[in-house]
């Protein structure tokens, strides 16, 4: 059964305080590995796709890193405002678009 | 560009009320889908479109309609609602190029 787990659930860090969040995947066939943010009372918004193993995508303090079982967001040198949720899902095998969401994690920063 | 909308945004019913939660997008995207999320369960699948006239049933579809008429739009219905059914609902459109799906704003769905 495809499956996909976050970790930790919550997360509480100091401004400045660097940190990972961790994405464990069981699937058949990975079409594509997708983070996204969600603030709260919004919808979830699209940070990164990963497809191989190996392949690491940047955008400002956020960092996704990917390997055959399991993707990493590194955060570094965190502020308040990336406070929010953090939504992990793999696209399932074909062209159906079909995503499995993992519970997500949600990170405080505290100035 | 408007990306992808839902109304309502609130939204409270009584056991056994239908309605037609709606959902458009501007981006001329073939698929489209609809996810519901609780606290604890992450976002799963209800159904989903891979362009006009298609439809199919993700995860959770039991208690939902959907059809698809035109690509911008993509209603979800829900014939006689049920407190399991209280939940956010959102609508999400993909970029066939990419593999990025674009959600929406939500619908927050109170059954009593």
């Amino acid at each position: 059964e495809d499956q996909v787990t976050q970790s930790p659930e919550a997360l509480r860090l100091q401004e400045g305080e660097s940190s990972s969040l961790n994405c464990s995947y069981t699937v058949s066939g990975l079409r594509g590995l997708f983070w996204y943010r969600q603030d709260p009372g919004k919808g979830p918004e699209f940070l990164f796709t990963l497809y191989s193993a190996g392949e690491e995508k940047e955008k400002e303090r956020l960092k996704a890193t990917l390997t055959k079982k399991e993707s990493f967001l590194h955060i570094t040198a965190p502020k308040p405002e990336d406070s929010a949720t953090y939504l992990c899902a793999v696209g399932q095998p074909g062209n159906t678009g079909k995503l499995i969401f993992g519970q997500g994690t949600t990170l405080q920063v505290k100035p | 560009n408007a990306g992808v909308t839902q109304t309502p945004k609130f939204q409270v019913l009584k056991t056994g009320q239908s309605m037609t939660l709606q959902c458009a997008q501007d981006m001329n995207h073939e698929y489209m889908s609809w996810y519901r999320q609780d606290p604890g369960m992450g976002l799963r699948l209800i159904h989903y479109s891979v362009g006009a006239g298609i439809t199919d049933q993700g995860e959770v579809p039991n208690g939902y309609n959907v059809s698809r008429s035109t690509t911008e739009d993509f209603p979800l219905r829900l014939l006689s609602a049920a407190p399991s059914q209280t939940s956010v609902y959102f609508c999400a459109s993909r970029d066939r190029v990419t593999d990025t799906q674009y959600f929406g704003p939500g619908t927050r769905l109170t059954v009593l």
